[in-house]
């Protein structure tokens, strides 16, 4: 059972340049999130999905977008990438729509130069 | 309101002591509590949950403490062993309100024990 896949587990983008993070999980899981985690300030919430077709805005969405077409995929799109944007990323997976007992992918480290 | 605050930034334990890590909360919409373990390179786990109406919960060496009148919570690892030394966050989600279905990290523990 892989559970939540995230791919690229390491990128570097040039300023301006755009990318999708991927990920993917295979437990059925209804709800999906995206995260950052920058040093001295944990996890913010950036984008999550209560199911296909349906998306929110977490604490600091700017400059990322995101869709859900599938149960199984919710990647998250930088747009025109920039060195703010440099942190690690997890996407994490949770039974149900309430985004209780989260499971997190291994993150992708990105980095904007 | 959303916030969730953590204390200590860092720890180090003597291998055998107990390691106690502390968060409060302002949200009372906040329904859901977990910890999470986190190991260099690799995701969040999660370790430990708690919901409001209960005041502990304990599974194996790890607790935890919740006291909902003064809005903080806390984990409590017992014996602590060098296998331990992670970065640990406290979380809190909403049930109702604009907290709904967002879980809100604290800002992350970092634990060292020492053998």
């Amino acid at each position: 059972n892989a559970g939540v896949t995230q791919t690229p587990k390491f990128q570097v983008l040039k300023t301006g340049q755009s990318m999708t993070l991927q990920c993917a999980q295979d437990m059925n899981h209804e709800y999906m999130s995206w995260y950052r985690q920058d040093p001295g300030m944990g996890l913010r919430l950036i984008h999550y999905s209560v199911g296909a077709g349906i998306t929110d805005q977490g604490e600091v969405p700017n400059g990322y977008n995101v869709s859900r077409s599938t149960t199984e995929d919710f990647p998250l799109r930088l747009l025109s990438a920039a060195p703010s944007q440099t942190s690690v990323y997890f996407c994490a997976s949770s039974y149900g729509t309430g985004g209780a007992e989260a499971f997190f992918g291994q993150g992708t480290r990105l980095t904007v130069v | 309101q959303q916030q969730v605050k953590q204390s200590p930034q860092s720890l180090i334990v003597q291998k055998g002591g107990i390691s106690i890590i502390n968060c409060a909360y302002e949200n009372t919409a906040f329904d859901y509590f977990p910890w999470y373990q986190q190991f260099p390179g690799k995701g969040p786990a999660l370790l430990i949950a708690i919901r409001p109406d209960v005041s502990e919960k304990k599974e194996g060496r790890f607790t935890i403490s919740f006291n909902k009148s003064a809005k903080q919570f806390s984990l409590h690892i017992m014996d602590s062993q060098p296998g331990d030394s992670a970065t640990y966050f406290c979380a809190a989600r909403g049930g109702w309100g604009g907290a709904t279905n967002k879980l809100i990290f604290g800002t992350g523990t970092l634990l060292a024990v020492q053998p």
